[in-house]
């Protein structure tokens, strides 16, 4: 499965903007990139994935590098409730019929303060 | 709603006892997963099954096993086999194509 490698922890304010980046150089053509968050306690939580164009839904952004080897999950105003530990997980491309898994990493745990 | 419920929440074992987790979902997913957390640690895969009446080992499946005789249930069952069982247990469905995987709420297992 390829790797990603993501920073061990990272914080910031409240209301601002918050930038996750992720390294996934050994990604391959078909590899999909997804985002998730867990909160303490409780199991991960959906949150962004693209594959090579960059991403928006109501939660984030997914900005995918030209050449796939990084991206960056874009928190537009971080709140407290977004403290969570954030994964970047690569998904193989699948063929028909094929459930791919899933391989975590240990993520980078995200602080929001006042 | 639907989603997926996996009980109980708590569950405490004596070691040398075989011990199982429920994992139910009403999302009528093909595709579902069991994964295991240790403290400060990501997420292991076990087992996962693409569809009824088949599953594949994941990265540590040793001392577990699993079924799949219905869509909706992937029971898991944590053998004495499993020399460090004590762990957050989390199971997750999707769709059999690249979609995201839906988890559940997880079982904290305590072996003592």
């Amino acid at each position: 499965d390829a790797k990603t490698t993501q920073p061990n922890s990272m914080e910031s304010n409240e209301e601002e903007p918050v930038h996750l980046p992720c390294n996934h150089s050994t990604i391959s053509g078909t590899d999909y990139i997804h985002w998730y968050r867990q909160l303490p306690s409780q199991g991960p939580e959906y949150v962004i994935h693209g594959l090579t164009s960059n991403v928006n839904n109501r939660m984030a952004s997914l900005a995918i590098a030209e050449d796939r080897k990084s991206s960056t999950l874009i928190l537009h105003r971080a709140t407290l409730r977004d403290a969570a530990v954030y994964y970047c997980i690569l998904r193989e491309g699948l063929n028909t019929g094929t459930a791919s898994k899933l391989t975590f990493g240990t993520g980078t745990r995200l602080q929001v303060t006042l | 709603d639907g989603g997926i419920t996996q009980s109980p929440k708590y569950l405490f074992r004596k070691e040398g006892q075989n011990v199982t987790l429920s994992c139910e979902q009403n999302l009528n997913h093909d595709a579902m997963y069991w994964y295991r957390q240790d403290p400060g640690q990501g997420l292991r895969l076990i087992y996962y099954s693409q569809i009824v009446n088949d599953f594949q080992k994941g990265d540590i499946a040793e001392g577990y096993s699993v079924s799949r005789e219905k869509k909706e249930s992937f029971p898991l069952t944590v053998t004495s086999a499993q020399k460090n069982p004590t762990a957050f247990y989390l199971c997750a469905s999707s769709t059999q194509a690249n979609s995201p995987l839906h988890f559940g709420n997880g079982t904290r297992l305590t072996v003592t």
